[in-house]
């Protein structure tokens, strides 16, 4: 089945630096990824939607200056962290659409800010 | 409104049981698809099992089985013959093919006692 590698799986960064994810999609074109974000004992709350070369949509309250978000091609989006602080501790997830109803998710990434 | 509801904070069901879990959803999109996945305390998130809005039988898929009602908007899911290995956190979803978007519900906690 379709498989989508997330990493890193886990990062630790001082407060003030920028982190990079990378969601990778690796045996499929994946035309649209999702990136969410999941507190401790919550749902996932959809972040932003990515389309291969087009500006990402973010939902409402994420600020875009701060969660970059890249898709530069059908098999990659990368997510960077920009000046983090200790409040974007979290769980970061994508997932990957090839088609009308295939989503596969990634591992997962828990970013820890100190 | 909320797009996806689940009733069901927490859960609990005698092994070798059978359980459902509850969702009910809101869309003005005639085209939609509701997915269940399963997410363990690792974090990642495992797909069980989808319905297309258009689809005429209940999806199933070994044990997992969906319910669907659509005039009653509910895609409730059943685990037949609970194993202690289904213990984890459970989230209904739901993609809005023309919109675009993807939701997710706030989750049910599943614990399966010996």
């Amino acid at each position: 089945g379709a498989v989508v590698s997330q990493h890193p799986s886990r990062v630790i960064c001082k407060s003030g630096t920028s982190v990079k994810i990378e969601c990778r999609s690796l045996d499929f074109q994946a035309t649209t990824m999702f990136w969410y974000r999941q507190f401790p004992k919550q749902s996932l709350m959809l972040m932003a939607t990515s389309n291969e070369g087009s500006k990402a949509t973010y939902e409402q309250g994420v600020e875009k200056d701060k969660f970059l978000i890249n898709h530069a091609s059908l098999t990659l989006s990368t997510l960077t962290v920009t000046s983090a602080h200790p409040e974007d501790s979290s769980f970061y997830i994508c997932s990957a659409s090839s088609d009308r109803d295939g989503y596969t998710f990634g591992s997962g990434t828990r970013l820890t800010v100190v | 409104a909320q797009k996806i509801t689940q009733t069901q904070p927490g859960m609990f069901v005698q092994e070798k049981e059978a359980v459902t879990l509850d969702c009910t959803y809101d869309t003005s999109d005639p085209s939609y698809g509701l997915f269940w996945y399963k997410q363990p305390s690792s974090g990642e998130m495992i797909f069980l099992i989808y319905q297309g809005s258009y689809d005429q039988q209940n999806a199933t898929e070994g044990r997992y089985s969906l319910n669907f009602q659509k005039a009653r908007k509910s895609a409730n899911l059943v685990i037949s013959a609970s194993q202690l290995g289904d213990s984890a956190m459970y989230f209904c979803a739901m993609r809005e093919v023309n919109f675009n978007k993807f939701y997710f519900g706030s989750g049910t906690k599943l614990n399966v006692k010996p």
